[in-house]
């Protein structure tokens, strides 16, 4: 049974970049979330997706962040043109329906020099 | 606005020692309440969901429990290998996303 994937687990990237990070969630879930995780601060929600829509993006930041959740393959956070604010870790979450327990993946930890 | 706060936000146990955790939240129309524990370097893993007040459920030293504004999970006779950061969080309303406290990063010693 296996659990939520992330990949890559680390990423550095240099302001200007992009960054594309990627979620496989368990099988038999069809509801992904994504999450980020910033040095001291909590876990904020970003955005949350089903097979090839998004239900919920109240968390994204406006401009540079898009998330994607295609028919066939994982679903992608993509950051363009990342700044050093951008560093943090991201974490994809997923449930077999709503309302469900959400399962967290491993991370993606990002650094932005 | 839906808020989640931990107490304490740091605890240091004697292995043995048991205490609790405390997770209170001022949200309306709660639908869940979820603890994770959460290691170093490490995603969130999930420990438990509860639902309604008056609700409880224990797995191993572990017990968590949910009134109408604050839940706490008790933990007895911790082990070092109870060390941790433990998350709470809240599922409200019509919608999917969890609002997370900044959790209680929890040591035990020997």
């Amino acid at each position: 049974n296996a659990g939520v994937m992330q990949n890559p687990r680390h990423l550095v990237r240099r302001r200007g970049q992009e960054a594309r990070l990627r979620c496989s969630p368990m099988k038999g879930h069809s509801h992904v979330y994504w999450y980020r995780q910033l040095p001291e601060e909590g876990l904020k929600f970003m955005v949350y997706l089903q097979k090839e829509n998004i239900i919920d993006e109240s968390g994204m930041p406006k401009e540079r962040f898009s998330a994607e959740f295609p028919k066939e393959g994982p679903s992608i956070l993509r950051i363009q043109q990342v700044v050093r604010g951008d560093s943090a870790a991201y974490f994809c979450a997923s449930s077999p329906g709503t309302a469900d327990t959400q399962y967290f993946g491993p991370g993606t930890r990002l650094t932005v020099l | 606005e839906d808020q989640v706060t931990q107490s304490p936000e740091a605890l240091r146990l004697q292995e043995g020692e048991s205490s609790s955790l405390n997770c209170s939240y001022t949200v309306s129309g709660l639908r869940g309440l979820f603890w994770y524990r959460q290691d170093p370097g490490k995603g969130p893993e999930f420990l438990f969901t509860l639902y309604s007040a008056g609700e409880e459920k224990e797995k191993e030293r572990l017990k968590a429990t949910l009134t109408k504004k604050e839940s706490f999970l008790h933990i007895t006779a911790p082990k070092p290998e109870d060390s941790a950061t433990y998350l709470c969080a809240s599922l409200v309303g019509g919608g999917n996303k969890l609002t997370f406290g900044t959790g209680t990063q929890l040591k035990v010693e020997l």
